[in-house]
This record gives structure tokens, C-alpha cells and sequence, in this order.
């Protein structure tokens, strides 16, 4: 079955950028999502991207998708202690269902 | 409220006892999902349902887990027999259709603590 890595941890300072990356094994994905989970709380979409493009940009966010490599990677331009969270990469692997499946999600600390 | 609502929050329960966790998806939306967040897991599909078709079942970990889903709308997560290994943060999902890149709204969860 399709498998989603990540590492566990990141820590950046305030105002620098973060980069948080994800591997997956299943070629025939078709859309990538980043959730943030922050304490006590549930996930909320942060940004998708569709398998068939390599780059989208939102704001402070950046998602790079190099699919030979399958290598997904979030980009938070200026990191605010607000970012402070779990982010978890996730694949949809189509079909009818649709299905996310879940990286193990990195926690992102941020340092004032 | 507008968004994905579960309930309870919370579930503290003894092994062996059976529960029930609801799940009170946006209105019109018709795919629905559970999904489970444990320590040891992470964050697991267990069951999808979508308007009036079967339910995709696959990720259910075991026999003792069940769910249904009446009228399109509310559905229910029953666990059978708990065990101690089903302690974790059970969460639902809606989505307007199952398709394209449409969103997955997620609710608070309830947290299951079995004893």
C-alpha cells in the first residue's frame, strides 16, 4: 500500500523559512495536501496540489511536487510563532473513495 | 454550526465495553469519513461512505469496529468489545462530493480512552 514519510521535527527562528518535506511511494497519486494541526485542535487544509503540476504558491506558502522523485515538500516563507504546529502531508489515491493517506506529521517549532 | 461536529469530545470507557461516537457532517455534503489518530499509527483511513453507495470498509482494523450512516446525513462509529489498543483520537470528515480536489472538512474528534 501507499506509504507517506516525513521527519518528526523541525525547528526554525522566527522570520526565517521553514521547509518540511514528504516522500510517498504511490505514482498513481493525484492530489497532495498539507494539513496543520495545531494543540487541541483538528486539521485544517493548509494548500493542495495536483499531481500533474510541479509548483503552487499561496501566499507565505510554496509546494513543490517533484513527482520522478516522488518528493513533496511545503515551503512557510517567514515563520511566525502562530506556525507553530503539526503539519502532515497527505495523498489522495483517487478512485472512487478518494482516500487521504496520512504522513507521520512534523512538528514544527518556531523560536522567538 | 456550520462546520463538522462530533460528539463526545471525550470517551473514557472500560475494556470489554462497547461505544458509540457520532459524526454530524456539513450539510450536503455526501462523502463521509472516519479516520483514527493514535500514537503508535498515526493517522488511519477506516471507512468512507458516499450518498446511497456501499461503504468502502477497508480500513477498518478488525471485526469489533462498525459504522453506518443514516439518511445521508449523521453517522455512527461503534466499537464492539474495546481494548485497550483503540485509544486514540477518532476523527470525521465530510467533502461535497468524492471527486476531484474538493476539500476534506475535518471535526474535533473524539478522544476514546480505553481502560
Amino acid at each position: 500500500g501507499e506509504d507517506v514519510e516525513q521527519s518528526l521535527f523541525l525547528s526554525v527562528r522566527e522570520g526565517d523559512s521553514s521547509v518540511i518535506n514528504c516522500t510517498y511511494t504511490d505514482s498513481s497519486s493525484t492530489y497532495l495536501y498539507w494539513y496543520k494541526q495545531e494543540p487541541g485542535a483538528g486539521l485544517q487544509l493548509l494548500t493542495y496540489i495536483f499531481s500533474n503540476m510541479d509548483m503552487k504558491q499561496d501566499q507565505r506558502l510554496t509546494v513543490l511536487l517533484n513527482k520522478k522523485d516522488k518528493h513533496l515538500s511545503l515551503r512557510i516563507a517567514d515563520t511566525q510563532t502562530g506556525d507553530s504546529a503539526i503539519y502532515f502531508c497527505a495523498v489522495a489515491l483517487g478512485g472512487a473513495t478518494n482516500k487521504l493517506i496520512f504522513g507521520t506529521g512534523t512538528l514544527l517549532a518556531v523560536q522567538p | 454550526g456550520a462546520g463538522v461536529s462530533q460528539s463526545p469530545s471525550n470517551k473514557v470507557t472500560e475494556k470489554g465495553k462497547d461505544v458509540e461516537l457520532r459524526c454530524d457532517p456539513i450539510s450536503g455534503h455526501t462523502a463521509l469519513y472516519w479516520y483514527r489518530q493514535s500514537l503508535g499509527q498515526g493517522l488511519e483511513f477506516l471507512i468512507y461512505f458516499q450518498g446511497n453507495s456501499a461503504p468502502d470498509k477497508s480500513g477498518l482494523p478488525s471485526d469489533r469496529f462498525s459504522a453506518e450512516r443514516t439518511g445521508g446525513s449523521v453517522s455512527t462509529l461503534t466499537i464492539q468489545r474495546t481494548q485497550q489498543e483503540d485509544s486514540a483520537v477518532y476523527l470525521c470528515a465530510s467533502r461535497l462530493t468524492s471527486g476531484g480536489a474538493g476539500e476534506q472538512f475535518f471535526g474535533p474528534g473524539t478522544r476514546l480512552t480505553v481502560l
